[in-house]
């Protein structure tokens, strides 16, 4: 199984200012297709997971913009340019590019 | 909008059978999506289960395939799921999710829909 690796806790970010996420995988998640499958979800306290970015930078459907992702291979950061009270969460990052579907053990995102 | 909501016991005796169902609308349960179920674990992370295309088949997360069915009842546009022989490392919050799995033209795999979860706990 590919294992998704992810720091615990980011630093507890102030309202209005930029956060990133980081998640490295054990092997590259360069498919033999040429895409990388790997999505960030967000979750909210005590609600079920939401998909925020896939294939490692396109945002789903109304994700803010102020979401977005980057990296390949082996390295991905989720960055918020602009933390908002309603981010606060854990965050997860998760790939398809090999069955088991495997998730990162979460980053859990506090305000100052 | 496409809406999941689990159902089930929220409490099994150890090495008997978990039992849920995920109720579909806004979508047909015979349309081209995999009809997935995960888990986390009392403050943990997740665990992808497995899931069911009503034409493709099944695919169980290796971890747990010896213990895991699924099926899909047309009538009811709903899916289920069974773990048997269950113990207290079974006890989690159950989740029933749409997986996008488009390997062509799309090159889509995500998951895009999500129930809110049931706890189901694992105790005599």
């Amino acid at each position: 199984d590919i294992v998704m690796t992810q720091t615990a806790l980011s630093p507890p970010v102030t309202l209005g200012q930029p956060a990133s996420i980081s998640c490295r995988s054990s092997q590259s998640l360069v498919k033999s297709d040429g895409n990388t499958y790997l999505s960030w979800l967000q979750q909210r306290p005590g609600q079920p997971p939401r998909l925020l970015i896939y294939k490692i930078s396109n945002r789903f459907s109304g994700v803010p913009d102020r979401f977005s992702g980057s990296g390949a291979g082996t390295d991905f950061t989720l960055k918020i340019s602009r933390v908002e009270a309603e981010d606060v969460g854990v965050y997860y990052c998760m790939q398809a590019t090999q069955f088991p579907i495997t998730f990162g053990q979460g980053t859990r995102l506090e305000i100052k | 909008q496409v809406q999941l909501q689990e159902s089930g016991p929220g409490l099994v005796k150890p090495s008997q059978t978990l039992s849920l169902t995920c109720a579909v609308s806004g979508d047909s349960i015979t349309s081209d999506y995999c009809w997935s179920w995960l888990r986390q674990h009392p403050g943990e992370g997740l665990e992808w289960i497995g899931y069911i295309h009503y034409s493709a088949g099944t695919y169980y997360n290796p971890s747990l395939r010896s213990r895991v069915s699924m099926s899909v009842d047309t009538s009811k546009n709903q899916f289920s799921l069974k773990l048997n022989s269950v113990t207290a490392a079974d006890t989690a919050v159950y989740y029933c999710a749409r997986f996008v799995k488009r390997p062509r033209d799309s090159a889509l795999y995500y998951f895009d829909y999500w129930g809110q979860g049931t706890l189901v706990t694992v105790s005599s």
